[in-house]
């Protein structure tokens, strides 16, 4: 059984670069999430979708980031415009269930992104 | 808000020794309760969890019992190996779906 996987896994832009991370989760999986994780720190919320419904985008950090997932399986977060602060690994995770509770999240590997 | 604070690292523990990482969370009512464990070079898996006071999460010899009065949930391994060396994230979810993290403690375990 595949897990989650998540494309490129590293990624270099340029510095005003337009980038695009695709997140494919687990095979069913209703609930689809974005983490932003910085260098020594922990994953941060990004964003939430369940299916094609994005639920909860109040971790998304400016207008520049945009997620979709329109047919309710792979994701794409976009980063327009990158800045040197962007540079993180952006983990994307999926879970069976449509709502929290303690349901388990598998997280992909994650896409390192260095902007310089 | 919510928040959860852990032990700053890196713990360097020799092979067979007990092993505490303490985590504390702040939260109204009553969160579920995680641990999570990056080995290197891999993604982020559950080791546990609990969702009520008093309850304890084990697996593969470690666990952290879900303490509501002290609002922690401290992560414990009596005899840790080389292969526990890794980063572990305590972390937290309330109402629903969005999990707050810990910035992580680093674990090396000398043979």
């Amino acid at each position: 059984g595949a897990g989650v996987s998540q494309s490129p896994r590293y990624k270099v832009a340029k510095r005003g670069q337009d980038v695009a991370l695709r997140c494919d989760p687990i095979s069913g999986h209703v609930s689809l999430f974005w983490y932003q994780q910085a260098l020594g720190q922990g994953p941060e919320f990004l964003t939430y979708f369940q299916n094609e419904a994005q639920l909860d985008k109040s971790g998304l950090p400016s207008d520049r980031f945009f997620a979709e997932r329109p047919e309710g399986s792979v994701s794409t977060l976009k980063i327009q415009r990158t800045q040197q602060e962007d540079s993180a690994v952006y983990l994307c995770a999926s879970s069976l269930a449509a709502s929290g509770g303690a349901d388990t999240q598998y997280f992909g590997p994650g896409t390192r992104l260095t902007v310089l | 808000g919510n928040s959860v604070t852990q032990m700053e690292g890196p713990v360097t523990l020799s092979e067979e020794a007990f092993l505490t990482i303490n985590c504390t969370y702040t939260a109204t009512g009553y969160p579920s309760l995680f641990w999570y464990v990056q080995y290197p070079g891999e993604g982020l898996q559950l080791l546990l969890k609990a969702t009520k006071a008093d309850d304890k999460g084990s697996n593969k010899g470690f666990e952290a019992t879900y303490r509501k009065e002290t609002t922690s949930f401290h992560l414990e391994k009596g005899s840790v190996q080389v292969s526990d060396s890794a980063v572990y994230f305590c972390a937290l979810r309330k109402g629903g779906f969005k999990t707050i993290f810990g910035a992580g403690t680093r674990l090396f375990v000398k043979a």
